[in-house]
């Protein structure tokens, strides 16, 4: 079975601090894919990733930058986090675009 | 740009009833259909998917989901559902050709006893 993995399920950060949020994936995935879902937003694509150090923003890049130096990791970067950040962020794999993605359990994000 | 309506936010019912999910798409051109579910404080399952074929889907748990090209609606049902279909359910559309992933805003189906 595929596996993803987020490092985190609940995180409380305060407003300006650098929050990095890691995703790893077992199945040798070209794609990678992150997530914020919010309620009566259905879920928003932040970031993608088709191969290692290559990125595409998604819908609401704004805020947010991912880093991807190995196949099988995707990490997703606040800079300078902010409460309107406050959600919960899902990371996803698929092995290509015919292929459905594969979704992590998520990470509950808190900034206060 | 492809969009996806699903009109219920919410769907109550009685355990071993009938349940249909409704979703429509805005794009029936080249679109690849999914429906996930996403159980409380969990990540998102795929439920089933159409890509091509048969417009009659079955999935896991039951689930089944018929592509209908000309209403652009790809609707999830259930003949008897359980307590433990109680989730959030989101379908989902893709353009062919593209990564991204077009998420309809949930129903959230409530099955009680």
């Amino acid at each position: 079975d595929v596996k993803v993995t987020q490092s985190s399920r609940y995180l409380v950060k305060r407003t300006g601090e650098k929050v990095f949020l890691e995703c790893v994936q077992d199945m040798d995935h070209e794609n990678m894919f992150w997530y914020r879902q919010d309620p009566g937003l259905g879920l928003r694509l932040i970031y993608f990733s088709y191969d290692v150090k290559m990125k595409e923003k998604g819908d609401i890049p704004e805020g947010y930058s991912v880093s991807r130096e190995k196949k099988e990791r995707f990490s997703l970067i606040l800079e300078s986090a902010s409460t309107n950040q406050t959600s919960m962020y899902l990371c996803a794999s698929s092995l290509s675009e015919l292929y459905e993605q594969y979704f992590g359990p998520g990470t509950r994000l808190t900034v206060t | 740009a492809q969009s996806v309506t699903q009109l219920d936010s919410q769907v109550p019912v009685f355990e071993e009833a009938p349940v249909e999910l409704r979703c429509n798409y805005s794009s029936s051109v080249s679109v690849y259909l999914f429906w996930y579910v996403q159980y409380p404080n969990q990540g998102l399952q795929l439920l089933l998917k159409y890509l091509s074929g048969s417009t009659l889907v079955k999935g896991i748990n039951g689930f089944e989901a018929e592509f209908n090209k000309s209403q652009t609606s790809f609707h999830l049902r259930k003949p008897s559902v359980h307590i433990s279909d109680t989730a959030e359910y989101f379908c989902v559309a893709k353009n062919t050709g593209f990564q991204k992933l077009v998420f309809g805003t949930g129903t959230r189906l409530l099955v009680s006893p």
